[in-house]
C-alpha cells in the first residue's frame, strides 16, 4: 500500500529557515498536502502542490516537489515561535479518494 | 501503539436515514478527537472537535444537527450523520489525540459513506 515517511523531529533557531521533508511512495499521487497541527487544535490544510508543479511559494512557504525521488519539502523562512507545530505530509492517490498522510514532524523553535 | 479503528470502513444508506460512524482509540485513552471531512479529490477538512464529556466544537459551516458528534469515552467518539442526503456522500475520516508534550493525532482509515 501506499506509505509516507517524515522525520519525527526537526529543531531550529528562531528567525532561521525550517525544512521538513517527506517522502512518498505511489507514483500515481496526484496532490501533495502539508497540514500543520497546533497544540490541541484540529488539522489545518497549509499548502497543497499538484504532482505535475515543481515548486510553489505562499509568502514565507516554499513547497519544493521532486516526483522522481518522490520527495517533498517544506520550507518556512523566518521561522518563528508561532510556527512551532507538527506538521504533517499527505498526499492523494491517482485511484483513490483517500488521503495517505505520514507521522507528522514536530518543528521545535529554539530562541 | 497508537492505532485508531473506525466502524463501518463503508457504508451505503437511503436518502433520509441516519448513520452512525465510530471511531475508537484501541490502545490509548485519547483525550480530544477530530472528525473530519474529505470530498472526492479534494483535500482534509476539519469537520469538528470533540472532547470527552463535553460539546463538541463545529467549523464554521458545519451543520451541529446534522452531524451529531458524541465522545462519551476517553476510548470512542461517534460521528451521526442525521437525515442523510446524496450530498453528504463522503469520506469521514476521525482522529485521536492523547495529549501530552507533542500531542500527537492518531488517523483512522476512514469510513466511506454512499447515500443512494
Amino acid at each position: 500500500g501506499e506509505d509516507v515517511e517524515q522525520s519525527l523531529f526537526l529543531s531550529v533557531r528562531e528567525g532561521d529557515s525550517s525544512v521538513i521533508n517527506c517522502t512518498y511512495t505511489d507514483s500515481s499521487s496526484t496532490y501533495l498536502y502539508w497540514y500543520k497541527q497546533e497544540p490541541g487544535a484540529g488539522l489545518q490544510l497549509l499548502t497543497y502542490i499538484f504532482s505535475n508543479m515543481d515548486m510553489k511559494q505562499d509568502q514565507r512557504l516554499t513547497v519544493l516537489l521532486n516526483k522522481k525521488d518522490k520527495h517533498l519539502s517544506l520550507r518556512i523562512a523566518d521561522t518563528q515561535t508561532g510556527d512551532s507545530a507538527i506538521y504533517f505530509c499527505a498526499e492523494l492517490g491517482g485511484g483513490a479518494d483517500g488521503l495517505t498522510f505520514g507521522k507528522g514532524t514536530h518543528l521545535i523553535i529554539q530562541p | 501503539g497508537a492505532v485508531v479503528s473506525q466502524h463501518p470502513s463503508w457504508v451505503i444508506c437511503k436518502s433520509g436515514t441516519s448513520v452512525k460512524i465510530e471511531c475508537r482509540s484501541l490502545d490509548f485513552q485519547a483525550t480530544t478527537m477530530f472528525w473530519y471531512r474529505q470530498f472526492p479529490k479534494q483535500s482534509l477538512m476539519l469537520m469538528a472537535t470533540s472532547n470527552e464529556g463535553s460539546k463538541a466544537t463545529y467549523e464554521q459551516g458545519v451543520e451541529k444537527d446534522k452531524f451529531l458528534i458524541n465522545h462519551a469515552s476517553l476510548t470512542l467518539s461517534t460521528l451521526t450523520v442525521t437525515s442523510a442526503h446524496p450530498e453528504d456522500s463522503s469520506f469521514y475520516i476521525c482522529s485521536a489525540s492523547r495529549g501530552g508534550v507533542y500531542n500527537e493525532q492518531f488517523f483512522g482509515p476512514g469510513t466511506r459513506l454512499t447515500v443512494l
